[in-house]
């Protein structure tokens, strides 16, 4: 079993849609969890950061992290075609080694 | 401020052969971390090296060995190479290693292994 699993979509929403990416993983000693985007060719760019459960809000991206069910999430409100791209969520513990979800690919179209 | 850079861009090889990557970390950033991101997968934790040492490995064979450099740069050097070690090779540097700290990622070395 992989530590974080993530579905490879894709995922394809209308321009406006609310978009809905998610992991679960295994580890119960991650603390820190992470989402990721990744354009085509380029290395990946933290969006979001949590540290244990809970949620957080930046502008029209909100991440949810419930470590009772081992699940996170992360919403896209008002998605535009300039969010297509690869979502990756990662994780970590202590050590600052980070797990890697598969990655969605997501295209929003105008 | 300088960013994480990575090179060469792009680079191919034949099976059997050897290969250096090289990775240049953040201004101020002394731990450096390498991923290998095979196509349609997400980043695997390679290495990381904190202050020159190794601090973590994942679960790579020992032909994937790297150095880190006074000045933080680094470099991961593949023998032997397999088809299967065609991918994206990322550097990530991040200013300290215990607990959790943004990693800041490089665009990334492109390997083909033929």
């Amino acid at each position: 079993q992989k530590e974080v699993e993530q579905d490879p979509g894709p995922l394809s929403v209308p321009e406006g849609a609310i978009v809905s990416l998610n992991c679960t993983y295994s580890n119960s000693a991650f603390q820190y969890f992470m989402w990721y985007r990744q354009y085509s060719r380029k290395g990946p760019e933290l969006l979001m950061y949590t540290y244990s459960s809970g949620n957080k809000e930046d502008g029209r991206f909100t991440a949810q992290v419930d470590k009772s069910s081992k699940y996170i999430s992360l919403f896209i409100r008002d998605s535009q075609p300039s969010d297509s791209a690869t979502y990756l969520c990662a994780m970590s513990g202590a050590g600052n080694q980070f797990y890697f979800g598969t990655g969605t690919s997501l295209t929003v179209i105008p | 401020e300088t960013g994480v850079t990575q090179s060469p861009t792009h680079l191919i090889k034949t099976r059997g052969q050897q290969v250096t990557l090289r990775c240049s970390s953040q201004s101020g950033h002394n731990t450096v971390s390498w991923y290998q991101q095979a196509l349609g997968q997400g980043p695997q934790f390679i290495f990381q090296y904190y202050r020159e040492e190794e601090n973590g490995r994942g679960n790579f064979p020992p032909r994937f060995s790297g150095l880190q450099f006074p000045n933080y740069s680094s470099e991961l050097n593949v023998n032997a190479l397999e088809l299967d070690d065609s991918a994206l090779y990322l550097c990530a540097s991040s200013p300290v290693v215990w607990g959790y700290n943004e990693q800041f990622f490089g665009p990334g070395t492109r390997l083909t292994v033929l």
